[in-house]
């Protein structure tokens, strides 16, 4: 089975703070991507990632970044956490063909839900 | 811009029923679509897919429906049980990569 593990299952931070949020995977996937969950709005794409070291933004990249520096784990960082980035993380991951498009199912990690006060 | 949508934002369903939860798409492009359960506090699960080239597509208790004409998919849970008590969404590939439209949701409550 495929296996997808975030860092933290809740986090509580303050506004200004740096944020890391971990992702790993165990199936050598290629893809690897960030959303957040929103009620209402679905799941919205933050960035992804076809191969290490290579990173697109997604839907809503602005106030993140991110960093794949090896093809198990895709972080991704809140420069300077905001109280509008309170919201469900999602990481998901996909088999892919590396640095090419592919239409593969996307397996997700349990989520992290942030808060920043 | 282009969206996957819901029909029905709840649905509630007495335990051994036939429960169907449906969705809307409107990229015409979109060939490939995804069928996820998730529960609360929990993250997304797979559950069924589908490729355009496929009208349906059966699992274990699920059966997915692709009606390309009128861009709708369906899913059919078969004697639903209260383990199937979830929210239901739907994704579309984007036709662009490995990028995917996902719709907001239908909860799905079982009775016992």
């Amino acid at each position: 089975d495929v296996k997808v593990t975030q860092s933290s299952r809740y986090l509580v931070k303050r506004t200004g703070e740096k944020v890391f949020l971990e992702c790993v995977q165990d199936m050598d996937h290629e893809n690897m991507f960030w959303y957040r969950q929103d009620p209402g709005l679905g799941l919205r794409l933050i960035y992804f990632s076809y191969d290490v070291k290579m990173k697109e933004k997604g839907d809503i990249p602005e106030g993140y970044s991110v960093s794949r520096e090896k093809k198990e784990r895709f972080s991704l960082i809140l420069e300077s956490a905001s109280t509008n980035q309170t919201s469900m993380y999602l990481c998901a991951s996909s088999y892919g063909l590396a640095g090419r498009w592919s239409t593969d199912t996307q397996y997700f990690g349990p989520g992290t839900r942030l808060t920043v006060l | 811009g282009e969206s996957v949508g819901l029909h029905l934002p709840t649905l509630s369903v007495q335990e051994g029923d036939n429960s169907i939860i449906n969705c809307a798409y409107s990229n015409s492009a979109s060939d490939y679509f995804i069928w996820y359960k998730q529960e609360s506090g929990k993250g997304p699960q797979f559950i069924i897919d589908i490729r355009s080239n496929m009208d349906k597509r059966q699992g274990q208790r699920v059966t997915v429906l692709l009606n390309k004409t009128v861009k709708h998919l369906s899913l059919q849970i078969a004697a639903t049980q209260p383990g199937d008590s979830a929210v239901y969404f739907c994704a579309e590939n984007k036709g662009t990569g490995n990028q995917f439209y996902f719709g907001t949701g239908t909860s799905l409550t079982v009775i016992p």
